[in-house]
């Protein structure tokens, strides 16, 4: 069975602090795909990334940072120097190759104070 | 990018009737698209996965009756909630596999239903 782990459901930052959501999940595939989406108030889904499970590479997008460690299955997600536009509900998520469908975590709430 | 659409992005019915929410794949073809529901405060869960000209697969305790889902083309899927009940109230997702770019999955905006 899948299965992906948040286990902060809330975090509160001030401004400009650096903060890390974890995301730790649970796969017997070998081949898998890995994301990060961020959902704002009025619901749309933002696409952040997706990582395939052979690609260990971290990666960098502006404030933005992922960290795929496969010995521990979890997929951290940093924001550096966080903005208040950053505030929304943000949700890791696994898929299997081939279109399948996804298996979302239970989403961990970000408010970031001015 | 590819861009999925739903139609309405809300609606407010009364119980007892049904109402139905479309998924459009506007720039590719979709096969396969994904029906999941969310409740406030909640994950997005999967209800059904719709295949293009077949059945669709529910997933465990969810009442195909009750949910009732058409991909009658390439491009278009739709849910249809029938006797709706307040409990059905939540924010419905679709998403859309591109088969012809390595099966990526594109999601719509969402439809919000209330149901007084």
């Amino acid at each position: 069975a899948q299965k992906v782990t948040q286990a902060q459901t809330e975090i509160s930052v001030v401004e400009k602090e650096d903060v890390t959501l974890d995301c730790v999940y649970e796969t017997r595939d070998t081949t898998y795909y890995l994301f990060w989406y961020k959902q704002p108030p009025s619901g749309e889904l933002v696409f952040l990334i997706r990582r395939n499970s052979f690609d260990e590479q971290n990666e960098i997008s502006g404030r933005y940072s992922w960290n795929f460690q496969k010995s521990t299955s979890s997929f951290n997600f940093t924001i550096t120097a966080s903005q208040v536009v950053d505030s929304a509900v943000y949700f890791c998520a696994l898929s299997p190759p081939y279109g399948q469908n996804f298996v979302f975590g239970p989403g961990t709430r970000l408010s970031v104070l001015p | 990018g590819a861009v999925v659409s739903q139609h309405p992005s809300w609606v407010i019915c009364k119980s007892g009737t049904s109402v139905k929410i479309e998924c459009r794949s506007l720039d590719f073809q979709a096969t396969t698209m994904f029906w999941y529901r969310q409740f406030p405060k909640q994950s997005l869960m999967l209800m059904a996965t719709s295949n293009e000209g077949s059945k669709a697969t529910y997933e465990q305790g969810v009442e195909k009756d009750k949910f009732l889902i058409n991909h009658a083309s390439l491009t278009l899927s739709t849910l249809t909630v029938t006797s709706a009940h307040p409990e059905d109230s939540s924010f419905y997702i679709c998403s859309a596999s591109d088969q012809s770019a390595a099966y990526e999955q594109y999601f719509g905006p969402g439809t919000r239903l209330t149901v007084t």
